[in-house]
Formats: structure tokens, sequence, C-alpha cells
């Protein structure tokens, strides 16, 4: 149980394009997702937290013009990086909190972006 | 604001020994704490997670230790195998709602055959 995909796995767009990365729990309902990134030899930065129904929260200095994020059902989370540039390369993790109390955070197995 | 510290960076043992990584964090008001174990390229495997009010969890091979008060956490892996390499991270959700996570940097785990 509380499993997590990520799609695409992989991604090459060109610069000034759009990418769009969907996130879903599978067998569990997530009122809240995380969006990550992670550049190489590095953890995890939080870029935002998404709730359903409603718009989500960034952290400080994460434009939300640009990372676009969308959390229309309990399932299905999407992050959009919008007109993508090189320094936009990274990876991407989403994660889904669990609805136990204990607020446990399951992971997707992220998504590689590369900008040309 | 709330910083995770991981030591060492990294760590390279001979299959079969005992190792012990070490989380530290500055705000002792968390919420929970959890491991994760990070493949390369691969995104996060949860290994254990523990409450404010426990001091320990385990599953199999791993023993992970909490002290809340001083703001230190030990991941004890006991037998180690080759499988075991891989980055281990933790990370630490302060608020009772929401549980954003603050990660570590990860020590880097190898196990030699």
């Amino acid at each position: 149980g509380a499993v997590v995909s990520q799609h695409p796995s992989r991604v090459i767009c060109k610069s000034g394009t759009s990418v769009k990365i969907e996130c879903r729990s599978l067998d569990f309902q997530a009122t809240t997702m995380f969006w990550y990134r992670q550049f190489p030899k590095q953890s995890l930065m939080l870029m935002a937290t998404s709730n359903e129904g409603s718009k989500a929260t960034y952290e400080q200095g994460v434009e939300k013009d640009k990372f676009l994020i969308n959390h229309a059902s309990l399932t299905l989370s999407t992050l959009t990086v919008t007109s993508a540039h090189p320094e936009d390369s990274s990876f991407y993790i989403c994660s889904a909190r669990g609805t136990s109390g204990v607020y446990e955070q399951y992971f997707g197995p992220g998504t590689r972006l590369t900008v040309t | 604001k709330q910083e995770v510290t991981q030591i060492p960076a990294a760590l390279s043992v001979p299959e079969g020994e005992n190792l012990v990584l070490n989380c530290s964090f500055t705000d002792s008001a968390i919420y929970n704490l959890q491991w994760f174990r990070q493949d390369p390229g691969k995104g996060l495997t949860s290994l254990l997670l523990i409450q404010s009010s426990q001091r320990e969890q385990t599953s199999g091979r791993l023993n992970a230790s909490l002290d809340k008060s001083s703001g230190r956490s030990t991941l004890y892996i006991a037998a180690s195998q080759p499988g075991d390499s891989a980055t281990y991270l933790c990370a630490v959700s302060k608020e009772t709602s929401g549980s954003r996570l603050t990660f570590g940097e990860g020590t880097q785990l190898t196990v030699n055959p």
C-alpha cells in the first residue's frame, strides 16, 4: 500500500517550452501533496505544498508563476514548469501525505527534467 | 529555521560490519522524524518513522533512535550488505498538520563485498 507514481520519469524539452509532471497516489487519497526539487549531490528542497481544491503554498524564493501546481483531485497533483530554461533542469520529486495520524509521507520515483 | 545535519557525509565499510549514521536538528520541537533511503537517480523509500513521543523504531536490521531534547537521531544498520549501499536521508517535520519536511544532506553509504 501507499504507492505514489510520477509521470514521466524522464523528459527532455527545449528552452522556452512548458512541461507537465504528474504525481498520483495509487492506493490512497491524498489531500496534501508536496513537490521537491533535488540538484545533483544535494538534498531535497521543498518547492510547494499542494492541497486538494485550493491554491498551492509556495516556499520562499519559488516562483509560483513559473511552477504551476494543480491538485484537482484527491489522487492527482500536477506540476507545470512554464517557459523552461536550462537552469530548471533538475530532479523533481513529489510526495503524498498519508491519512494516518502520524502524517507519514510517501514519495514518488521522481522525474528527471533536462532543458536544452 | 530548522536545520538538519547528517554526519558523516560519506561512509565506506566492509560487508558484515555494523554501522551508525547520525542526524542532528536545531529545533527540538518536532512532530516526527523519518529516515529514507535513496538509490542513485531514484525517489525516496521510507525506512522508519519515529514520532516525537517515541524513542526508537526497528525494522529488520535497521534501528532508529530519537533523542528529541538533544536534537539527535541515529540509524543503526546491523550486518551491512552490499545491497545497503545508497544515500540515507533523515528529515524532520514540525507542524502537526501539513507535515512539511526539512531534510538533511544525506550520508552516502558504500558497503564493499
